[in-house]
Formats: structure tokens, C-alpha cells, sequence
């Protein structure tokens, strides 16, 4: 893989489910993969930056784990709620410090 | 202070004209990067400075020239652009590169 992939593009997911999406990035010379929330009319913010194989993180509802052998990352959020809307971005960050966004998964959450 | 601040929100320019795009930071951060963004398409990275010395040029045509006068500020001089220039400028910081980045709102430029 030489792009960052992320699936799936677009997502629905009913208020108080939980729901999980994947991010895929070059495995070689990998840095760190950090993960973006982006909300309508907002600037991007950061949720997560991880470096080693096996990392897991937690910032309240929304966690992330991190297979750097492989190269994927899984954002998980438990109990949805509206405020989630959002598009998440992955980017991948290289030891040449060059860094490579997703296109985002667009997440609803539905009444 | 932790907000990234951008100025203008939106422009329109045409291909003669000469404009500026501003980028603010007060968090101490090192380092600034500025992103093109196209509808549907992920953020791209154009630039990258560290300690107010251009790391990073990601092979971006020289009609876009960056600017670090100081620490806190980071301008990118737009000149003779096309109108498939027009896009989402995005600019972020961080504590240092490799460290998570701080985004502003973004400058909407459309390019007639």
C-alpha cells in the first residue's frame, strides 16, 4: 500500500450503537498514523497520534488501536451520539517526516 | 491561546493578481504547515516549517510561495494561480514536527 486508504467512505449508524472503521497505510518506514475528527463549518482536531505496534488509545467514548506489521488502525465508537457527526481523517506519518491524509470516513448518526 | 487563527476566510482572486494568505499561532508551536484541500479529496501537504526554516516542499509550483517571518506566523504569497488552484488552504501547527497538529478554519480560494 502506498496510499492511506480508509473504509468506508460514508457511514449511518443509529444513535447508541457502536461502530468501528478501518485506516490502511504503508507499513515501511512508518512514524506514527494520527487520527483526525473534522466536523461541518469546524477545523480539524485531534483525537489520537500512535507510534508503536499494539498501541491502544482512549479518549472517552472513541478508542483506537494500531497494527504497524500490517499497517491498519481501527477508530471504535462506543454509543454513538449526534455530536459524533463527523468525518474522521487518518494520516500516516513517515520517518521522512512526510505525511499522507485519508479521504475520511463521513460518519451520520441518526436519530 | 489555542486556536490557529487564518485570514481571509475567502478569496477570490484572478490569475493576474497577487494575494496573501495569513496563518497565526500563540501555543509556542515550531512547527507550521500549510495543506490544499480539494472537495471529496484528503488534505495535501504543501509545506512544512520547523523552526521557521522550510522543512518540507512538497514540489508545489512556485505561482505559491511560503513565508515564516517569525515563530508565530506563517503567509503563503500567492501569484499568477490558475483556477484549478482553487481549493480549502488549510494551515496547522504543532508543538514540533511528528506531533499531533492544531488545524486553523481554512482560506476558501476560488481563482477566476
Amino acid at each position: 500500500i502506498l496510499n492511506v486508504e480508509q473504509s468506508p467512505q460514508s457511514l449511518h449508524v443509529q444513535e447508541g450503537d457502536s461502530t468501528n472503521f478501518t485506516c490502511s497505510f504503508p507499513s515501511s518506514n512508518f512514524y506514527a498514523l494520527h487520527w483526525y475528527r473534522w466536523e461541518t463549518a469546524k477545523s480539524p482536531e485531534a483525537l489520537f497520534v500512535m507510534t508503536l505496534n499494539g498501541d491502544e488509545k482512549k479518549k472517552g467514548r472513541i478508542s483506537a488501536t494500531l497494527n504497524t506489521k500490517e499497517g491498519y488502525s481501527y477508530l471504535y465508537i462506543k454509543g454513538s451520539q449526534p455530536e459524533d457527526s463527523a468525518t474522521y481523517l487518518c494520516a500516516s506519518l513517515n520517518r521522512d517526516d512526510k505525511i499522507i491524509f485519508g479521504k475520511g470516513t463521513r460518519l451520520h448518526i441518526l436519530p | 491561546d489555542t486556536e490557529v487563527t487564518q485570514t481571509p476566510k475567502h478569496l477570490v482572486m484572478g490569475m493576474t493578481n497577487k494575494k496573501s494568505l495569513k496563518c497565526e499561532q500563540h501555543m509556542g508551536h515550531r512547527a507550521m504547515y500549510w495543506y490544499k484541500q480539494k472537495a471529496k479529496k484528503p488534505p495535501e501537504l504543501m509545506f512544512v516549517y520547523s523552526y521557521e526554516k522550510l522543512s518540507i516542499n512538497e514540489s508545489v509550483p512556485s505561482r505559491f510561495s511560503p513565508e515564516c517571518p517569525n515563530s508565530s506566523l506563517l503567509n503563503l504569497h500567492l501569484h499568477a494561480l490558475q483556477p484549478e488552484d482553487s481549493a480549502l488552504y488549510l494551515c496547522a501547527s504543532s508543538r514540533a514536527q511528528r506531533n499531533e497538529q492544531f488545524f486553523g478554519p481554512g482560506t476558501r480560494l476560488t481563482v477566476l
